[in-house]
Formats: C-alpha cells, sequence, structure tokens
C-alpha cells in the first residue's frame, strides 16, 4: 500500500521562506510531484522530482531522498497569493500501471 | 502545453438520476487518465484509471457499477455516476499525461477543472 504523509496547516509571512515536508511510503516509488490546489479549483502542477537532490524552479523549489522517503517544497519569497493547499503525490508502479496517489494536502496561510 | 477538458464544470441533479461527465485531451493523445474525486477540505482520492479501449481499472472501496467510465477514444473518457444520492456530491476531477511509456513516466499529470456535482 502506500501512505503519504504532510502537514495539515501552516502559517508564514508574506516575503518569507516556508518549507512544506512530505514522507511517503510505497511500493513502487516512480517519482513525486508537487501540486498547489486553490480552493474550488484544480490542482496546478508545481515540480517534479525521480531522483535525489533539489529541483530548482523560479520562487519554488523541490527535495528528494528516495532513501530516507522524504522531499520538501520550499516555497521562497512568499506572496499573499501562494495561499492555497499544497499537495504531495507520489507516482506509484503497481499493479502493472502507473497511477498517482496524493497525500492529505498542506493549507497554507500567507500573512502580511 | 497539455490541455485537458472536463465538461461540465458543475451540474446539479435530483437524487436517483445519473450524471456524465466528459474529460478530453485536447492536444495530446491518452491511452490511460484517471479520475479523481475530492471531499471539502480533503484530498484527491483516486476512484479509477480509465484504459483507451479496455475496462478501466477501479480502486479499491470504488464501485464499478455505480461509477460507470468509458474511454472510447485516445482523447475522451466519460464517467456516470449512476443513480446519484447526495452522499455522491463531491468534486470530481479527471486527469491525463500526455504520451506512452517513457515520455509518459516524466510527464506530470495534466487535470481538467474539475465538475462539481450536487445531489439533492
Amino acid at each position: 500500500g502506500q501512505n503519504i504523509d504532510q502537514p495539515t496547516e501552516m502559517t508564514a509571512t508574506e516575503g518569507a521562506i516556508v518549507q512544506i515536508n512530505c514522507t511517503y511510503q510505497t511500493s513502487g516509488f516512480n517519482g513525486l510531484f508537487w501540486y498547489q490546489q486553490h480552493a474550488g479549483e484544480a490542482p496546478t502542477f508545481l515540480s517534479y522530482n525521480v531522483l535525489d537532490g533539489l529541483e530548482e524552479k523560479g520562487r519554488f523549489s523541490s527535495f528528494l531522498s528516495r532513501s530516507k522517503g522524504y522531499s520538501y517544497l520550499l516555497l521562497k519569497e512568499l506572496q499573499m497569493k501562494d495561499s492555497a493547499s499544497y499537495l504531495c503525490a507520489v507516482r506509484d508502479f503497481s499493479g502493472g500501471y502507473n497511477k498517482l496517489i496524493f497525500g492529505a494536502g498542506t493549507r497554507l496561510a500567507v500573512h502580511p | 502545453g497539455a490541455v485537458v477538458s472536463q465538461h461540465p464544470s458543475w451540474v446539479i441533479c435530483k437524487s436517483g438520476t445519473s450524471v456524465k461527465i466528459e474529460c478530453r485531451s485536447l492536444d495530446f493523445q491518452a491511452t490511460t487518465m484517471f479520475w479523481y474525486r475530492q471531499f471539502p477540505k480533503q484530498s484527491l482520492m483516486l476512484m479509477a484509471t480509465s484504459n483507451e479501449g479496455s475496462k478501466a481499472t477501479y480502486e479499491q472501496g470504488v464501485e464499478k457499477d455505480k461509477f460507470l467510465i468509458n474511454h472510447a477514444s485516445l482523447t475522451l473518457s466519460t464517467l456516470t455516476v449512476t443513480s446519484a444520492h447526495p452522499e455522491d456530491s463531491s468534486f470530481y476531477i479527471c486527469s491525463a499525461t500526455p504520451g506512452q511509456g517513457a515520455r509518459a513516466l516524466n510527464s506530470p499529470l495534466h487535470f481538467g477543472n474539475g465538475t462539481r456535482l450536487t445531489v439533492t
């Protein structure tokens, strides 16, 4: 089976840096994704890691350690519009096909 | 970029009726599409994997006779909620990945805009 854990809620200040952690357990790991979701909307893709290390994409960076089953999403220079849910998702290859399993999401509130 | 279109955006139906939701990949072909459901303040739960030309694969606990999935072409998958009840009210989202094989493995899922279903 799969298990993905991330904090339920976080708060941060505009202009600051925030790190959202994600730990996972899966039998057929095949990549880890981070998505952003605003209330009532579909998720939008932020980043993808399949190898260990850091992937940087503008204000967002994502890190993966496969041996530890651990990832984090780093958001820099926070803006008010970054208030959203951040979903950690693991691509799992089991049963002969890939599927993306989501964690419960972390609701981030950015304050002035 | 890859675009996934989902229709309708929202629907209100009476208990006992059926509702069909369409998911189309507009600028790519998708042999596999995924259907998710999301209840308020919860994450996306995978319901089933839709496979073009073959039967869908349902996740544990999802009733395949209630949630009918048809993937008749490489660009269209449909989800029909049969005999809907108020507890089926939810946000249904489809997704797809461009390409096949290795290309699909390294591509993110692209989501439709979702369908908010309300059963009265």
